[in-house]
């Protein structure tokens, strides 16, 4: 399957600092990506569409300004929390979406990153 | 908002049984199925997918969708250790995917 690579896997900040996900297709270049987030015991929730060179749909209810998202390449969307809060430590994930035959598409997931605000 | 209805289980197989997983999802224009594997703490990977009505086969899994019924499984044979995890169905549509909450499975050794 195709690789979806995303850094960092965990990170530590403060209360009111921004911190920046990278999402990387590796080895095909993907128009569209998503970002989930996860929280524990619970399911995936979709967060937003980034798809390149245009602005990100966001699902209802999730603030565009405090999650920017900036698709900038065919290989590499990222996530910035802006002003982050101890209300958003979850595990965020990032998703590449490949074209399959049949006109059909196939997501690929990366590792995640798993954000602690203190 | 469509909904994914998965068992959350857990569903608890002793190593080497057949491990049986339901869905029912909401929305009828649903195209493609998607399985992922969940491991505590990590993130989704792709077991399989399954476009057309009946049976898929990919090593000890088996896929099978019935879109009258709007009604998806995974079958996973001889159980090993290494299955326990949280499975999540995920059907495609409006361009992207719809996740149930997710079945855990537990195999006893």
């Amino acid at each position: 399957g195709a690789v979806v690579s995303q850094h960092p896997s965990r990170v530590i900040c403060k209360s009111g600092t921004s911190v920046k996900i990278e999402c990387r297709s590796l080895d095909f270049q993907a128009t569209t990506m998503f970002w989930y987030r996860q929280f524990p015991k619970q399911s995936l929730m979709l967060m937003a569409t980034s798809n390149e060179g245009s602005k990100a749909t966001y699902e209802q209810g999730v603030e565009k300004d405090k999650f920017l998202i900036n698709h900038a390449s065919l290989t590499l969307s990222t996530l910035t929390v802006t002003s982050a809060h101890p209300e958003d430590s979850s595990f965020y994930i990032c998703s590449a979406r490949v074209s399959s035959s049949g006109g059909k598409y196939i997501q690929y997931f990366g590792a995640g990153t798993r954000l602690s605000v203190l | 908002q469509k909904e994914v209805e998965q068992n959350s289980g857990p569903l608890s197989v002793p190593e080497g049984a057949i491990a049986s997983l339901n869905c029912t999802y909401s929305d009828r224009g649903s195209q493609s199925f998607f399985w992922y594997r969940q491991y505590s703490g990590k993130s989704p990977e792709l077991i399989m997918f399954i476009y057309s009505n009946g049976d898929k086969e990919d090593g000890r899994f088996t896929a099978q969708l019935n879109k009258a019924s709007q009604y998806v499984s995974l079958l996973i044979r001889d159980s090993q250790p290494s299955d326990s995890a949280t499975y999540l169905c995920a059907p495609y549509d409006d361009y992207k995917l719809s996740f149930g909450a997710g079945t855990t499975v537990t195999v006893r050794a």
